[in-house]
């Protein structure tokens, strides 16, 4: 059990263009997502706590208008980048925690993004 | 704050030598949950192992091993007899217990490169 999944698991697009990332959890509800980012050789960083029915949470330093966080349910997060540009491309990591449990997260395996 | 520290930063071995990955972690919580995951060159993290801040006996699972010792502030892995398979990044994490907005702290990582 614990599955994570994320779709797409990379795309390219051109800069100016918003993209959506979408976070499952595919055998559990998870009432918290979420959302890391991750560059090369680094570790990650926590982008932003997604709780459903909610408003996002997002850190110190990450823009809520540049990366849309939605949680319509307990099963679907969602990431998007609007107005991509260059210095968006990374790896995107989504994670999810079971419902009731406030201790382990599960992860997705991974979005990587190329803006051109 | 929480602080977690993979001095680290690669290792490299030949396969079936033992390797012990070092994790120093900070915190003034007294109740906490510490973290090993795994991340294969696919980028999907793996989970290893949860540990609370209680239960300082240690695990072994496998080839795995964990050594933690509130004493030091530290959560070893030690992986035995290692195999190309192992080859990844390892990051170790903690999360302190605040409820439904408990975050996790992660290490810069270890990267762990066994050849033949």
């Amino acid at each position: 059990g614990a599955v994570v999944s994320q779709h797409p698991s990379w795309v390219i697009c051109k800069s100016g263009t918003s993209v959506k990332i979408e976070c499952r959890s595919l055998d559990f509800q998870a009432t918290t997502m979420f959302w890391y980012r991750q560059f090369p050789k680094q570790s990650l960083m926590l982008m932003a706590t997604s709780n459903e029915g909610s408003k996002a949470t997002y850190e110190q330093g990450v823009e809520k208008d540049k990366f849309l966080i939605n949680h319509a349910s307990l099963t679907l997060s969602t990431l998007t980048v609007t107005s991509a540009h260059p210095e968006d491309s990374s790896f995107y990591i989504c994670s999810a925690r079971r419902q009731g449990r406030t201790d382990t997260q599960y992860f997705g395996p991974g979005t990587r993004l190329t803006v051109l | 704050a929480q602080k977690v520290t993979q001095a680290q930063t690669e290792i490299s071995v030949v396969e079936k030598e033992d390797v012990t990955l070092d994790c120093v972690y900070e915190t003034r919580d007294t109740t906490y949950y510490l973290f090993w995951y795994k991340q294969p060159p696919s980028g999907e993290l793996v989970f290893l192992i949860r540990r609370n801040s209680f239960d300082e006996q240690n695990e072994i699972s496998g080839r795995y091993s964990w050594n933690f010792q509130k004493s030091t502030s530290s959560f070893n892995f030690t992986i035995t007899a290692s195999q190309v398979v192992d080859s990844a990044v390892y990051f170790c994490a903690l999360s302190v217990n605040t409820g439904t907005a408990s975050k996790l702290t992660f290490g810069t990582g270890t990267r762990l490169q066994v050849t033949l």
